[in-house]
């Protein structure tokens, strides 16, 4: 079945520094989610992105959707203590939808 | 406008026993969905409803059931708890089912001893 892989599964990073997750599919998606899920919260959207090669920008977050529609990145620059938790794609293919297994972000300050 | 509504917060139970975790939301949204947190996992889908009246499987359905009351409520019901399913639960709902931003409840723990 459809599955995707997100590294790293843990990161922690000083305060200031910047930080990456990757979404990996097996097989090409027709859109992807990103979330954020704050310790002891419920996740919340942050982005959709649909078109090949995509790369939408919210503040400090940068998203972008590979040529092939078969990853995504979401990079972070300058990382805040406010950054912290945990970041979630979500693969809406055929399989209906499938959550990344989260990249937990935990920033030092 | 409280988007979307979860009760109970926090349940304990003992295996065997049956329950119901509700769910209601208030934007119109065609689609809802029950997923389950397992600790430091990723969510799983257990059932979504694509529009009221319908419902579908998702990953993980064994060991429970669920309602569409009508277009603001979706019901999950486990009907014989197992310590298999002590997790956290979310409801979600969303415009299209499958294809757009979801919005999640804020959760019910669920505890099975």
């Amino acid at each position: 079945g459809q599955q995707v892989m997100q590294i790293p599964q843990y990161q922690h990073v000083q305060e200031g520094e910047d930080f990456t997750t990757y979404c990996n599919s097996s097989t090409t998606l027709s859109n992807i989610q990103w979330y954020k899920q704050r310790p002891g919260g419920h996740p919340v959207f942050l982005i959709q992105l649909v078109k090949s090669g995509e790369v939408k920008k919210q503040k400090r977050l940068t998203f972008q959707f590979g040529e092939a529609k078969k990853n995504s990145s979401l990079h972070i620059t300058a990382t805040q203590t406010t950054d912290v938790g945990t970041y979630f794609c979500i693969s809406s293919g055929t399989y209906k939808y499938i959550f990344g297994t989260g990249t937990r972000l935990k920033v030092l300050a | 406008n409280a988007g979307v509504t979860q009760t109970p917060k926090f349940q304990v139970l003992k295996t065997g026993q049956s329950m119901t975790l509700q769910c209601a939301q208030d934007m119109n949204h065609n689609s809802m969905y029950w997923y389950r947190q397992d600790p430091g996992m990723g969510l799983r889908l257990i059932y979504y409803s694509a529009s009221e009246g319908t419902t579908d499987k998702g990953e993980v359905p064994n060991g429970y059931n669920v309602s569409r009351l009508n277009k603001r409520e979706f019901s999950l019901r486990l009907e014989s708890a197992a310590p298999s399913q002590t997790s956290v639960y979310f409801c979600a709902s969303g415009l299209l089912a499958l294809q757009e931003t979801q919005y999640f409840g804020p959760g019910t723990r669920l505890l099975v001893l």
